[in-house]
């Protein structure tokens, strides 16, 4: 069983440019999230979804953009990337959204935008 | 507003016992997540309070109080494999994850 695969695993992007993160999990699970992790400052969620179909904005959503068309995907967008984007991208999944049930976390996408 | 504060960096002798702090504050509280982060790796979860008290689980246990907004994990035999950061995440009524910066625990031999 992977878990939670994203992809690609580092990438460098020039500034304007469109970019899509990739995420798929195979346990299954009804929530999804996107965080950014920058030193100094905890994971920030980006935006979240609670089943397929339905998507929500965290903390910090803009400039990004998700779907949701099945269970086991969920791909993050940059319509056009900035160098502030510049970060580490984790994907997680839960079993039960609105729950306390444990997130467990993708290996990251280091981005780089210059 | 939201907060969860915990020290940006500890250091132990392996072997020895650290416990490292975390003071937090939600919009309503379901809980407080302690997770491991080893450098260039995904976070993995370690434990979950939601009661006041301690929660033992093998070497690390974590500790909990909700009137004080408080909470610690406590690293037991420390071993160098646990060098790692360790973060400290509120969940508040919303169900949505508040997150720390993270302590980086150096482990000396």
């Amino acid at each position: 069983i992977a878990g939670i695969t994203q992809a690609p695993t580092s990438q460098i992007l020039a500034a304007g440019r469109r970019m899509t993160l990739r995420c798929t999990q195979d346990m299954r699970h009804n929530a999804m999230y996107w965080y950014r992790q920058d030193l100094g400052l905890g994971l920030r969620l980006i935006h979240y979804s609670n089943t397929a179909g339905t998507t929500g904005k965290g903390e910090v959503p803009d400039g990004y953009s998700v779907s949701r068309a099945n269970t086991d995907d969920f791909p993050l967008t940059l319509a056009s990337a900035v160098p502030s984007q510049t970060s580490v991208y984790f994907c997680a999944s839960s079993d039960a959204p609105g729950s306390t049930d444990t997130q467990y976390f993708g290996p990251g996408t280091r981005l780089t935008v210059l | 507003g939201q907060n969860i504060d915990q020290p940006t960096e500890m250091t132990a002798t392996e072997g020895a016992i650290v416990q490292i702090n975390c003071t937090y504050q939600t919009s309503g509280f379901n809980g407080l997540f302690w997770y491991q982060q080893h450098a260039g790796e995904a976070p993995t979860f370690l434990s979950y309070n939601v009661l006041d008290g301690l929660e033992e689980k093998g070497r690390f246990s974590s500790f909990l109080s909700r009137s004080k907004g408080y909470s610690y994990l406590l690293l037991k035999e420390l071993q160098m494999k646990d060098s790692a950061s360790y973060l400290c995440a509120g969940m508040d009524s919303n169900y949505q994850l508040i997150w720390g910066a993270g302590t980086k625990l150096i482990i000396k031999p």
